[in-house]
C-alpha cells in the first residue's frame, strides 16, 4: 500500500505569493490533517478534513486554509505569503482519527518564502 | 490546554546501551492517548509507540518501551539496544479531542537523539 504523498518536496516562494500544496492520503482513509513545523514554534496542527467537510481548524490567520476532494485528496493554500510561513508543512492521514487510528504522516513539503 | 513538556532538547547514545527520553503532559482529561513519533532526516514522521491512558500496562514495541506515570503525567521513552538508524527527532505527543468528533495531535518541542558508533 503506497503512503501518504505530498507534493511538491520543496517550494520556494515571494512574498506576497499564494502557494497549494497537495496531499494523497493512503488509500481507504478519509481523515486528512495539515501540521506546521517550524524551529521555533514547534509542531502545530493547521487543520483537518473528514469526508471532504472541515472538522476543526487550529489558530492560523484565514490566509490559511484547505479543502478535501472527494477521492480524500486534500490541498492546502496559503495566500499572502509572509516570511514567517516558511517552515515544513506536514500532512496525515488516517482512516477515522488519531486516538481510533493512527496517522501516517507523509514526507512534507518544505516552503521557503524569501 | 493541553501542553506537552520534553526537558531534554538533545542527547546522546552510545550504540547498544538504554537511553531514556523523558516527556510531561498536562490535561484534565481521563482518558486519552500518548504518542511518540520519530523524525528522521528523511523528514517523515513515523510512530514508535503508543500508549491508552486508562491501560495501566506500560507500551512495548521491540526495543522501544515507555513507563507511563499517570498520576505524575510523565511518558518516558526507552530505547534499549540503542543502533545507528535510532538518530533522529523524537516527538512525544498527545491526542486532544475537538468539537465534532475530530482530534488533533500535541506535540512537544522534540528531543534530537544521536547514537554514536
Amino acid at each position: 500500500k503506497a503512503g501518504v504523498t505530498q507534493t511538491p518536496r520543496y517550494l520556494i516562494k515571494t512574498r506576497g505569493q499564494q502557494v497549494t500544496l497537495s496531499c494523497s492520503p493512503i488509500s481507504g482513509h478519509r481523515s486528512v490533517s495539515w501540521y506546521q513545523q517550524t524551529p521555533g514554534q514547534g509542531l502545530q496542527f493547521l487543520f483537518e478534513y473528514f469526508s471532504e467537510t472541515q472538522r476543526n481548524k487550529g489558530n492560523f490567520p484565514g490566509r490559511f486554509s484547505g479543502r478535501q476532494f472527494s477521492n480524500s485528496r486534500s490541498e492546502m493554500n496559503v495566500s499572502t505569503l509572509e516570511l514567517g510561513d516558511s517552515a515544513l508543512y506536514l500532512c496525515a492521514s488516517s482512516s477515522l482519527g488519531g486516538s481510533h487510528s493512527p496517522l501516517h504522516f507523509g514526507n512534507g513539503t518544505r516552503l521557503t518564502v524569501t | 490546554a493541553q501542553t506537552v513538556t520534553q526537558s531534554q532538547p538533545e542527547m546522546s547514545v552510545q550504540e547498544a546501551e538504554t537511553v531514556t527520553l523523558s516527556c510531561t503532559y498536562d490535561t484534565s482529561e481521563n482518558n486519552y492517548y500518548l504518542f511518540w513519533y520519530k523524525q528522521p532526516p528523511s523528514r517523515q514522521m513515523i510512530l514508535v509507540i503508543r500508549q491508552e491512558a486508562y491501560k495501566q500496562q506500560n507500551a512495548t514495541e521491540n526495543r522501544f518501551s515507555v513507563n507511563f506515570q499517570k498520576a505524575a503525567k510523565s511518558f518516558s521513552l526507552k530505547i534499549s539496544d540503542s543502533q545507528l538508524g535510532d538518530t533522529a527527532m523524537y516527538f512525544c505527543a498527545f491526542i486532544e479531542n475537538l468539537q465534532g468528533g475530530s482530534e488533533k495531535l500535541v506535540f512537544g518541542k522534540g528531543t534530537k537523539l544521536t547514537v554514536n558508533p
